[in-house]
């Protein structure tokens, strides 16, 4: 069964980091694109970044292109994303995904975890 | 990375059929089968209903069926049941490594 959960949110005051991580199992995590997906409360889903198997493919969402830093670890079967210079807008439930396939172009994300919520307020 | 424009919302009476467009530009919907649709029901996460624009995951009723024509792509519910009220998303692949969801749409079983 795959299972991907999520760790790492809370409140942050606006200007201030946070690491997300997402700890993977149940499937082969090395043979998998990744990607990180946000809510805000009470509003849609909004994709924020993606990265292939390999790390050699990596894309972002222009807002938050130059402020988060999206990873992986194979060895550890985790994914991370850093979040540099946030902002209140920024305040959402982010979702860990898998991908269908192994690049992050060409698949859609398919298993989601349960999120973890980041909060952004003075 | 502009979001996919969906409907707001769509309603239907049990058995009955609602579609669900999600529309593009040619640099994202246009330009790739890359379509899938999620499922979300309140205070949960998104489950992956539709991928490559008309595939079906292991699991998914057949009620469930996609599809797209230019720039559009459509959800449709056949058999309309109640545990299918939920808010449903598109998604499409935009080029450059990134993807763009839709607006989203919350289905209403009467």
């Amino acid at each position: 069964e795959v299972q991907l959960v999520e760790s790492g949110g809370g409140l942050v005051q606006p200007g201030r980091s946070l690491r997300l991580s997402c700890a993977a199992s149940g499937f082969t995590f090395d043979d998998s694109a990744m990607h990180w997906v946000r809510q805000a409360p009470g509003k849609g889903l909004e994709w924020v970044s993606g990265i292939s198997w390999n790390s050699g493919s990596i894309g972002y969402a222009d807002s938050v292109q130059g402020r988060f830093t999206i990873s992986r670890d194979n060895a550890k079967n985790s994914l991370y994303l850093q979040m540099n210079n946030l902002r209140a807008e920024d305040t959402a439930l982010y979702y860990c995904a898998k991908d269908t396939t192994q690049a992050v172009a060409g698949g859609e994300p398919d298993y989601w975890g349960q999120g973890t919520l980041v909060t952004v307020s003075s | 990375q502009s979001a996919l424009t969906q409907p707001r919302s769509v309603s239907g009476s049990p058995g009955q059929s609602v579609t669900i467009s999600c529309t593009g530009t040619s640099s994202d919907v246009g330009g790739y089968n890359y379509v899938s649709w999620y499922q979300q029901h309140p205070g949960k996460a998104p489950k992956l209903m539709i991928y490559d624009v008309s595939k079906r995951p292991s699991g998914v009723p057949d009620r469930f069926s996609g599809s797209k024509s230019g720039n559009t792509a459509s959800l449709t519910i056949s058999g309309l049941q109640a545990e299918d009220e939920a808010d449903y998303y598109c998604c499409s692949y935009a080029g450059r490594y990134t993807y763009v969801f839709g607006t989203g749409t919350k289905v209403t079983v009467l």
